[in-house]
Formats: structure tokens, C-alpha cells, sequence
């Protein structure tokens, strides 16, 4: 079956320093999106990127879509305690069964104040 | 807004047992998810209903069944649980099939005894 995966599992660091979280398919995606969930929380939706490198920013979150839709990637500048949590990437398939978003493992990230 | 509310939170069961996990939106969606959650594994799709009077089978169906009662609720059942059905289970809805976010329910940890 289709597959996103997602790397690293884990991440720790400093605070303030930068963090990014990378996702890649094998087969073209119609669009991926990205979740964020705190520790003992619900994942919360993030961002959908659609187009082929498709660039979108949200105050120090910065996501990419790569330009064959295969890729994507979350950047984190200046991590905060806030930041804390697991960042999942999830794709969508042309012609795939309709419900199935598929979800990358998660990337966690832990910041050290 | 409650937005999307899982019934329980919490439940213990032993082998073999059945149980109904109950969920309800009240923003007016169509479609609605049961993912299940284990450590590691990312989110996977048990089943889902693109609309109200239709249900079909995720990536891991087995052992499960649903019903959408209305437009509103969307219950999971597991007719006769195992310990492999251990796991954190959501609930979530979307606007529509295959495009927009997902909103989650807080989750139901489930465990099989």
C-alpha cells in the first residue's frame, strides 16, 4: 500500500534553535497536510499544501511542498517550549480509496528550555 | 462549539468483551473517520462515511464495526475485543471527503486486558 514516510522520529533541541521535519512518498500526492499534537492532546490541522512547490508560512512555521509532489517539509524557526509536541505529515493519493488520508509516522520534538 | 466529542475517554476491557465508542459532531459535516493511534505507528484509518448513509473499510478494519446513525454521530464497535485492540482510537470529522482538514475528537484509550 501507499506509504509517507517521515523523518526524524525524534528531535531534540535547544531552544531557539531550529527544527525540521521531512516527509517523502514514493508516488505522486493530490496534497499533504500536516498536524500538530501535544503530548496526552488530539492531533490539530496545520496547513494543506496543494500545488507543486507550493511555499506557505505561518509566523515561524514554514512548509513546503516539493516541485514533483512527492516531498514536503515542516521548518521551524527559533523553536519555543510551545513547539513541543509530534508534527505528522499526511497525503493524499490520486485515485486513492476516498477516506484515506495517510498518515506519516510523526516526527516528536522535544525542547529544552 | 464542542466541535467533535468521544465517548469514553477512558475504558478498560477484557478479552473478548464488547463495546460501543460513541462519536458526535455538531458542525455540520459530512464526513466523518475512526482512526486508531499506537506508539510508533502514526494514525491509521479503521473506517470512515463520506456521508451520511454510507460507511466503508480503512487501512485496518478488522475486528470492527460501524454505523453512522445520522449525520451527527458515528459510532465504533468492537464486538469482541483483543489485546492487539489496545490503542488510543479518534474520532474526526471533515467538511467534505477528500479535501479540508480533519478536526479530532480528544481520543478514547482503549485497553484489552
Amino acid at each position: 500500500g501507499q506509504q509517507v514516510m517521515q523523518i526524524p522520529q525524534y528531535q531534540h533541541v535547544q531552544e531557539g534553535e531550529d527544527f525540521t521535519t521531512y516527509c517523502n512518498s514514493s508516488t505522486t500526492l493530490s496534497n499533504i497536510q500536516w498536524y500538530k499534537q501535544r503530548p496526552g492532546g488530539h492531533p490539530v490541522f496545520l496547513i494543506q499544501l496543494v500545488k507543486s512547490g507550493e511555499v506557505k508560512k505561518q509566523k515561524r512555521l514554514t512548509f513546503q511542498f516539493g516541485e514533483a509532489k512527492k516531498n514536503s517539509s515542516l521548518h521551524i524557526t527559533a523553536t519555543q517550549t510551545t513547539d513541543v509536541g509530534t508534527y505528522f505529515c499526511a497525503g493524499r493519493y490520486y485515485g486513492g480509496s476516498q477516506g484515506n488520508l495517510i498518515f506519516g509516522k510523526g516526527t516528536k520534538l522535544s525542547v529544552k528550555p | 462549539n464542542a466541535g467533535v466529542t468521544q465517548t469514553p475517554k477512558f475504558q478498560v476491557l477484557k478479552t473478548g468483551q464488547s463495546m460501543t465508542l460513541q462519536c458526535a459532531q455538531d458542525m455540520n459535516h459530512n464526513s466523518m473517520y475512526w482512526y486508531r493511534q499506537d506508539p510508533g505507528m502514526g494514525l491509521r484509518l479503521i473506517y470512515y462515511s463520506a456521508s451520511e448513509g454510507t460507511t466503508d473499510k480503512g487501512e485496518v478494519p478488522n475486528g470492527y464495526n460501524v454505523s453512522r446513525l445520522n449525520k451527527r454521530e458515528f459510532s465504533l464497535r468492537l464486538e469482541s475485543a483483543a489485546p492487539s485492540q489496545t490503542s488510543v482510537y479518534f474520532c474526526a470529522s471533515s467538511e467534505v471527503i477528500m479535501s479540508g482538514e480533519l478536526f479530532f475528537g480528544e481520543g478514547s484509550r482503549l485497553t484489552v486486558l
